[in-house]
């Protein structure tokens, strides 16, 4: 069974820029995965930042990006804040259902 | 504005049921895909299932194949999880997600604010 596969935790420091990527354990992420990306932050459901591989949700700043890099997706933070310490989850269309990535624990520091 | 209204929580044995609601307040979904998806205490979240409730048909991943039941009522906007055969490993929360209809692109835009289920003994 494909795995969905993320970085378990990243550190960034305020105001600087972060890639987060999500990859397959085997085959390459495309477009035709619909790559999306949402954050948690403790006891709260998750929010969606990005959808269709580079599409932000309404209201997501501009500050969060999606594209694919090589045979990942990937999400990057420019000007990282502290209130982007969260945890992120990347989520592959899979044709028979949905996969979601282990996450990324972001900590701003 | 369409809000994804969960039940509340619940506490069950191991061994036995529990049917979780979410209900589209503001509006409905009946053609819309609602998933749900769990959280484990400190894990990360983990797609259950799917339907369309205007389609009735659901389809499960593979994990939870034989213990999930998904279903809804079109009439009242209401989806339903039920999962069977409780143990310790599925207290998790448990959530609702909406994938749009029209919407080309597979995502979530929209998630309830979870239920809590807690399998004790």
């Amino acid at each position: 069974q494909t795995v969905v596969t993320q970085e378990p935790s990243f550190s960034v420091s305020p105001g600087g820029t972060v890639t987060l990527t999500c990859g397959l354990s085997s085959g390459s992420v495309s477009t035709d995965y619909y790559p999306s990306w949402y954050h948690q932050t403790p006891g709260q459901a998750p929010r969606t930042l990005i959808y269709n591989t580079d599409t932000r949700s309404s209201g997501v700043p501009d500050r969060f990006s999606g594209s694919i890099l090589g045979n990942k997706a990937a999400l990057t933070i420019t000007g990282a804040q502290a209130d982007d310490e969260s945890a992120y989850y990347c989520v592959l269309y899979m044709g028979s259902g949905m996969a979601f990535g282990g996450g990324t624990k972001l900590t701003v520091l | 504005q369409v809000q994804l209204v969960q039940s509340g929580a619940e506490v069950k044995k191991p061994g036995s049921s529990v049917k979780v609601s979410c209900k589209a307040s503001g509006g409905t979904f009946s053609s819309d895909t609602i998933s749900w998806v769990r959280q484990a205490p400190g894990q990360g979240l983990e797609w259950m299932g799917r339907i369309i409730p205007i389609l009735g048909m659901p389809n499960y991943a593979q994990k939870f194949q034989g213990r999930v039941t998904i279903t809804a009522d079109k009439s009242t906007s209401t989806a339903y999880m039920e999962l069977s055969s409780l143990r310790s490993e599925d207290t998790a929360v448990y959530y609702c997600a909406r994938k749009l209809t029209g919407d080309p692109y597979w995502y979530f835009d929209l998630w309830g604010r979870g239920t809590l289920v807690t399998v004790s003994s």
